[in-house]
């Protein structure tokens, strides 16, 4: 089954306490990105990838990092979370000219 | 820059139609239309490039006019299933790069 997993699902974190989420894809899509969504604001993109080894700031890159090892993951990274990271995450992926599938979302608290 | 989408939230009675528009002040390569019901992640319709085409999946469809920049989203004869809300995405470019969603629209189908 073609499918986006990421994980955790849910976590709550302390300030500070650097963290990763995961994302993997089965489908061999080029194309990965991350997407925070908070209430009002949509989908924001924080990062992209079009390849190995080819990142790219999205629209809210601040306070994140990603990396893209194998063309399957695409972990994001919070080295020093804040509370106002606290938000739902979606990592999604895609190849050229169709529409993306996205993961499940990570609820992130961040207290 | 996010493309603007209206209504912000549509009410409909089942068996009534309605309309979605997004609209960006950059030209466009393509725009997405995604739906995201209440918890889960946003699914793709549908992709429409520049051309002007019009595209259909079942009850729903969509053009886009590449010259005024904007896309509208058509749905007929609306079902329950259909409510949630609306995102569209616009792309400047083919690279996979500046994809943008826009705010959303709410869409709730009454009995």
């Amino acid at each position: 089954e073609a499918q986006v997993t990421q994980n955790p699902r849910y976590l709550i974190t302390v300030t500070g306490k650097k963290l990763t989420v995961t994302c993997s894809q089965n489908m061999n899509h080029e194309y990965m990105s991350w997407y925070r969504q908070d209430p009002g604001l949509g989908l924001r993109q924080i990062y992209y990838s079009m390849n190995v080894e080819v990142t790219d700031k999205g629209d809210v890159p601040e306070g994140y990092k990603v990396s893209r090892k194998e063309k399957r993951n695409f972990p994001l990274i919070l080295e020093s979370p804040s509370p106002n990271q606290t938000s739902l995450y979606f990592c999604a992926s895609s190849t050229g000219g169709a529409g993306a599938f996205f993961g499940q979302g990570t609820r992130l608290t961040v207290v | 820059q996010q493309p603007v989408q209206s209504p912000q939230a549509v009410i409909l009675r089942e068996g009534e139609d309605a309309v979605i528009n997004c609209s960006s002040s950059k030209a466009l390569y393509s725009v997405h239309w995604y739906r995201q019901k209440h918890g889960e992640a946003p699914v793709f319709l549908m992709i429409l490039l520049k051309g002007g085409e019009q595209k259909g999946h079942d009850k729903i469809s969509a053009s886009f006019n590449e010259k005024k920049q904007q896309s509208s989203l058509y749905l007929t004869a609306s079902q329950l299933s259909y409510s949630g809300t609306y995102f569209c995405g616009t792309e400047i470019d083919n690279y996979g790069q500046n994809f943008v969603f826009g705010p959303g629209t709410r869409l709730s189908v009454l009995p």
